[in-house]
């Protein structure tokens, strides 16, 4: 069965930086792409970029080149995001999600940005 | 970036009644895939590809389109597809949403 696992609830102050983990179970990530996706409070789904944990490439989405920070650990069959530089309004929940149709996903996590 | 326009925001829907979401590209697109999403719980993949349904979709859901339309079809509303339903195009980057569409039982 394949399962995304994703790190704890977050709370950051502004100007810090947080790192999600997202750990995959019953799939070897270096088979796909992993995505990253948020969704603030009350409001809908976007995209924040993908990385092939096989090389390292990623892709990110225009308003995210600056923010958020994609990596991977084939090792250990992670993938990270790091957001710098909090700011208020990126308190959201962040899901990790993988494979084609993103046919699978993370329960999400809960960053909080507040002093 | 491809925008992409749903309609309605927000409906309800009786028991029975036919449901139709719409999906507009701001720019051509190969396919659109849909996921329901209930709160408090992550999205799942309902409609990939344009028409195909995601495992344990049940066939009373279908999907259709081309270029810069698509469309969400419930042929006969239940209860349990009371939800937000979200399209996504993945034919360039960066991969965008719809803003979503919620449905709700009346």
């Amino acid at each position: 069965e394949v399962q995304l696992q994703q790190s704890g609830a977050e709370l950051g102050k502004p100007g810090t930086s947080v790192k999600l983990s997202c750990k995959v179970s019953g799939y070897n990530i270096r088979n796909t792409y992993m995505h990253w996706v948020n969704q603030r409070p009350g409001k809908g789904l976007e995209w924040i970029g993908r990385i092939d944990p096989a090389n390292g490439n990623t892709i990110y989405a225009e308003k995210f080149k600056s923010k958020a920070t994609l990596t991977a650990d084939t090792s250990s069959n992670t993938a990270y995001m790091q957001l710098s530089q909090l700011k208020s309004d990126d308190t959201a929940i962040y899901f990790c999600a993988m494979r084609g149709n993103f046919d699978y996903w993370g329960q999400g996590v809960m960053v909080t940005v507040s002093s | 970036e491809i925008v992409l326009t749903q309609s309605p925001t927000t409906m309800a829907a009786s028991p029975g009644e036919k449901v139709t979401i719409t999906c507009r590209a701001s720019s051509s697109v190969s396919y659109m895939h849909w996921f329901q999403q209930k709160s408090g719980t992550s999205p799942k993949p309902w409609i990939y590809d344009t028409s195909k349904l995601a495992s344990g979709v049940p066939d009373r859901f279908s999907g259709s389109g081309s270029g810069t339309s698509y469309s969400l079809t419930i042929s006969s509303m239940e209860a349990e597809d009371a939800a937000t339903y979200y399209c996504l195009q993945r034919s360039s980057y960066p991969y965008t949403f719809g803003a979503g569409t919620k449905l709700e039982l009346k």
